[in-house]
């Protein structure tokens, strides 16, 4: 499978507790993004990498949430002090070549914070 | 003003039908837009893109563009009842980001 993977798939936390995200974009895509869907909404954009730099990062998030792509290959994202409105679906989407482009999205991390 | 709105439905046609999806949006300066269709419970899945006034076929799918009414909208002809889900358009703003709307949910009744 050459897709975008994501994992884990579902997560269950309490709140308060940290949790990480992984995402592994597709194989030379070097446009990496992350956004968080919730019921009956579109996905929220929450931050752009472009290889291993972080070139945008949502206003509306949280110093609480954090994002790495350390070698420009996966991503990680970190929400700490997870808190009940955090709960969400959280998409990783990647792309190639410049500008907004075509992004492929993974299949998604479900949070639950209880 | 919200900088993408769409009819959330549902939008219901018979097996056969064209669907016809709008969207429209409030950034005069965006040049790339797109369709995604989401199945209950699964990711967006892109299906089409449009970057110039006017008509894009492929295969069932025909996504029009009006940058003069700032207006985008998908046809589905000879929809099927796989063709069930939520449509979301997605637009670009500013150099990075994508806006989506909250989607219009199709049914095709077979």
């Amino acid at each position: 499978d050459t897709g975008v993977s994501q994992d884990p798939r579902h997560k269950i936390t309490k709140r308060g507790q940290n949790v990480t995200f992984r995402c592994d974009p597709i194989s030379e895509h070097n446009r990496l993004y992350w956004y968080r869907q919730t019921l009956g909404q579109g996905p929220e954009f929450l931050t752009y990498f472009q290889n291993e730099a972080q070139l945008e990062k949502s206003r509306l998030l949280s110093d609480r949430f954090s994002a790495e792509r350390p070698k420009g290959s996966f991503s990680t994202l970190e929400i700490q002090r997870t808190e009940q409105g955090d709960s969400a679906m959280y998409l990783c989407a990647s792309a190639t070549g410049t500008g907004v482009g075509e992004q492929y999205f993974g299949p998604g991390t479900r949070l639950t914070v209880t | 003003q919200k900088e993408v709105e769409q009819n959330s439905g549902p939008l219901s046609v018979p097996e056969g039908a064209i669907a016809s999806l709008n969207c429209t949006y409030s950034d005069r300066v965006s040049q790339s837009f797109f369709w995604y269709r989401q199945y209950s419970g699964k990711s967006p899945e892109l299906i089409m893109s449009i970057y110039s006034n006017g008509d894009k076929e492929d295969g069932r799918f025909t996504a029009q563009l009006n940058k003069a009414s700032q207006y985008v909208s998908l046809l589905i002809r000879d929809s099927q009842p796989s063709d069930s889900a939520t449509y979301l358009c997605a637009v670009q703003t500013g150099a990075n980001n994508l806006f989506f709307g909250t989607g219009t949910r199709l049914t095709v009744i077979p």
